[in-house]
């Protein structure tokens, strides 16, 4: 259990073109999911907390309206990145929470490989 | 800002040996911990977490040990095997009590 897809696992495209990748959880319900962005050889940074229903919450440094996000059920979140540039180009990374025996944990999607060129 | 750190970029340790993985963290509100393994070209998976009401918890193979006062954390892999190769992450839950803050990542390589 607590399986999360993304989709597309990697997308090419041309500077100045938006992408969406979508994140869902494929066995459980989330009412909340995260969007982190990762570079080569770094760790992972959180972007934005997507909560079903609602807005969701920037991190500090993260454009909201380059990267819009919609959380329209709860096993479904988009990332939509406008107007990419060569600099968006990264792994995109979703995760969502579960909630179990009062905890909530996170489970991560597989990733997704943006090239802008 | 405050952040999560690990000591040791990279570990190379031979096949069945035990590993083990530090991290120091800063935010003395974070109760909730998480080690991640994330192998190239894929998301994180989880491994193993611990609540700040505990010192340690044990799963297959693997140990997480929780210093409080010192703001320490450690995961042990025990009898290491080529599979464990992977980027080890940290995470904790800060002051938000809810999104992670992850670590730098520590590479591990288990030799034949």
């Amino acid at each position: 259990g607590a399986v999360v897809s993304q989709h597309p696992s990697w997308v090419i495209c041309k500077s100045g073109t938006s992408v969406k990748i979508e994140c869902r959880s494929l066995d459980f319900q989330a009412t909340t999911m995260f969007w982190y962005r990762q570079f080569p050889k770094q760790s992972l940074m959180l972007m934005a907390t997507s909560n079903e229903g609602s807005k969701a919450t920037y991190e500090q440094g993260v454009e909201k309206d380059k990267f819009l996000i919609n959380h329209a059920s709860l096993t479904l979140s988009t990332l939509t990145v406008t107007s990419a540039h060569p600099e968006d180009s990264s792994f995109y990374i979703c995760s969502a929470s579960r909630t179990s025996g009062g905890t909530d944990t996170q489970y991560f999607g597989p990733g997704t490989r943006l090239t802008v060129l | 800002g405050e952040s999560v750190g690990l000591h040791l970029p990279t570990l190379s340790v031979q096949e069945g040996d035990n590993s083990i993985i530090n991290c120091a963290y800063s935010n003395s509100a974070s109760d909730y911990f998480i080690w991640y393994k994330q192998e190239s070209g894929k998301g994180p998976q989880f491994i193993i977490d611990i609540r700040s009401n505990m010192d340690k918890r044990q799963g297959q193979r693997v140990t997480v040990l929780l210093n409080k006062t010192v703001k320490h954390l450690s995961l042990q892999i025990a009898a290491t095997q080529p599979g464990d190769s992977a980027v080890y992450f940290c995470a904790e839950n800060g002051d938000s009590g809810y999104a992670l803050n992850f670590g730098k990542g520590t590479s591990l390589l288990v030799t034949p």
